[in-house]
């Protein structure tokens, strides 16, 4: 089936540490993102990328790495500046960013809630 | 400031009843507008996306509206049943100018729907 695999789903991380959460799809998607959810609040944007080796920075990038080699993976790093990294965080794929208004629907994965011990 | 406002925060709905959930947005210029539907847990799954010379559309029980001149859209739910729990989250596209660049998403703070037998 394609999709959108992210892991781990539920992960747990000591102050300090830098942790990678792993996105990979296998749509054939140009366009990949990251996003972060907290309770009561909209989805907000860290970081997306539109080809390979090239990715821009959202609405609340600081603290946060990612890096795009292949089409089909996008990984994000949670670092140790991120200073209240406990959240829900969402990987999306879409076919292409372009065009008016980004008219493409975004095909999200299963989610990784990470929690900071 | 590009914003989505939802409401109400949370519904309790009897199965077999319907419901109707409102979005506002002051997103411009506007593009489009998307309604997803977010299990517990899960990511959230496109259910209808409308462009500005759309005014409704329909999948299956679901039934999104548009009125772009006072910039509100009301996601209508017949016939529910216990599988309609979840968030529905409300999602309006701006447009780029020169249509090549990412379009900005502006996502609303979801709508928590709990159906009870």
């Amino acid at each position: 089936d394609g999709g959108i695999t992210q892991s781990p789903k539920y992960l747990f991380r000591k102050e300090g540490q830098n942790v990678t959460l792993s996105c990979e799809q296998n749509l054939n998607h140009d366009a990949m993102y990251w996003y972060r959810q907290d309770p009561g609040q909209g989805l907000r944007l860290i970081y997306y990328s539109q080809i390979v080796n090239d990715f821009q920075k959202g609405d609340i990038a600081e603290g946060y790495s990612v890096s795009r080699e292949k089409k089909e993976s996008f990984p994000l790093t949670v670092t140790s500046a991120q200073k209240n990294p406990t959240a829900f965080y969402l990987c999306a794929s879409s076919p292409f960013s372009g065009g008016a208004g980004g008219a493409n629907v975004l095909t999200f994965g299963a989610g990784s809630r990470l929690t900071v011990l | 400031k590009n914003q989505v406002e939802q409401s109400p925060q949370s519904l309790i709905i009897l199965e077999g009843k319907n419901c109707t959930l409102q979005c506002n947005y002051t997103v411009s210029p506007f593009s489009n507008l998307r309604w997803y539907k977010q299990d517990t847990g899960r990511g959230p799954v496109s259910l209808t996306i409308m462009t500005f010379s759309e005014n409704t559309k329909s999948n299956g029980r679901y039934t999104a509206t548009l009125d772009a001149d006072t910039k509100q859209s009301s996601l209508h739910i017949t016939a529910s049943q216990l599988s309609d729990s979840a968030s529905y989250i409300c999602v309006v596209s701006a447009s780029n100018a020169g249509g090549t660049s990412y379009g900005k998403l502006t996502f609303g703070q979801g709508t928590i729907l709990t159906v009870h037998p």
